[in-house]
C-alpha cells in the first residue's frame, strides 16, 4: 500500500524558516518524481514544486511565489522527500501535502497534510 | 501561466443525479489534464488523468472527456459520498494549475 506521512509543520514567525518531511513507503520511492502542493485555508489547490528522479538528475521546478525561498530536496536511501522553507511570509500559511507524481503527471498518491502557520 | 476555469462554481445535486462540471484552459493542454474529488479535511484523491482515463480503485460512475481545452467531469449517478468539492489540473506545462474548485452540494 502507498503510503506518504508529511511531518514537520507549526506555527513560526514571518521570516522563520521550517523544514518540512515526507516520508514514503510502498512503492519504489527513487522511480518517482514527487511534488509539494498547498492549500490555505478555505481557498483552492496551489502547486509549490517538484523534484525529478535520479535518473532526470534531482531537477527541481518552482512556482514563482516560492522560488528562491523554498527548496525541495530527497533522500532515496531514507525514502524521504523534504521542502525547506525560508523567508516565510504570513501567505504562506496553508497545509502542505507532498505527492506522488504519475501517469501524465497526475498526483496520484497525496500524503494527509501538514499545517504550516505563520504569525507573529 | 495556463490559467484553469471551472464551472459552476457550486451546484446543488440530489442522490442518483447526473451530474457535470467543465473545465476551460486558457491555452490548449491537449489532454494533460486531472480531475480531483477532496473531501473537508482530507487530501485529494485522484479520480480521472489523461482527460478521460479512470484511476484505479475510481467507481465507473465517474468519467471524463475533452481535449484541448475544454473539459468535463461527469459522475453519471451522483452517491452520499459524492458530495465534495472537485478541482481539475493541468499538467501540460510548468506551472501545474488546478482549477479553482467545485463544491458539490446535497440539495
Amino acid at each position: 500500500e502507498v503510503q506518504l506521512v508529511e511531518s514537520g509543520g507549526g506555527l513560526v514567525q514571518p521570516g522563520g524558516s521550517l523544514r518540512l518531511s515526507c516520508a514514503a513507503s510502498g512503492f519504489t520511492f527513487s522511480d518517482h518524481y514527487m511534488d509539494w502542493v498547498r492549500q490555505a485555508p478555505g481557498k483552492g489547490l496551489e502547486w509549490v514544486g517538484r523534484t525529478r528522479n535520479k535518473a532526470n538528475s534531482y531537477t527541481t521546478e518552482y512556482a514563482a511565489s516560492v522560488k528562491g525561498r523554498f527548496t525541495i530536496s530527497r533522500d532515496d536511501s531514507k525514502n524521504s522527500l523534504y521542502l525547506q522553507m525560508n523567508s516565510l511570509k504570513t501567505e504562506d500559511t496553508a497545509v502542505y501535502y507532498c505527492a506522488r507524481v504519475g501517469h501524465i503527471a497526475a498526483l496520484d498518491y497525496w500524503g494527509q497534510g501538514t499545517l504550516v502557520t505563520v504569525s507573529s | 501561466d495556463i490559467q484553469m476555469t471551472q464551472s459552476p462554481s457550486s451546484v446543488s445535486a440530489s442522490v442518483g443525479d447526473r451530474v457535470t462540471i467543465t473545465c476551460r484552459a486558457s491555452q490548449g493542454i491537449s489532454s494533460w489534464l486531472a480531475w480531483y474529488q477532496q473531501k473537508p479535511g482530507k487530501a485529494p484523491k485522484l479520480l480521472i488523468y489523461a482527460a478521460s482515463s479512470l484511476q484505479s480503485g475510481v467507481p465507473s460512475r465517474f468519467s471524463g472527456s475533452g481535449s484541448g481545452t475544454d473539459f468535463t467531469l461527469t459522475i453519471s449517478s451522483l452517491q452520499p459520498e459524492d458530495f465534495a468539492t472537485y478541482y481539475c489540473q493541468q499538467a501540460n506545462s510548468f506551472p501545474p494549475t488546478f482549477g479553482q474548485g467545485t463544491k458539490l452540494e446535497i440539495k
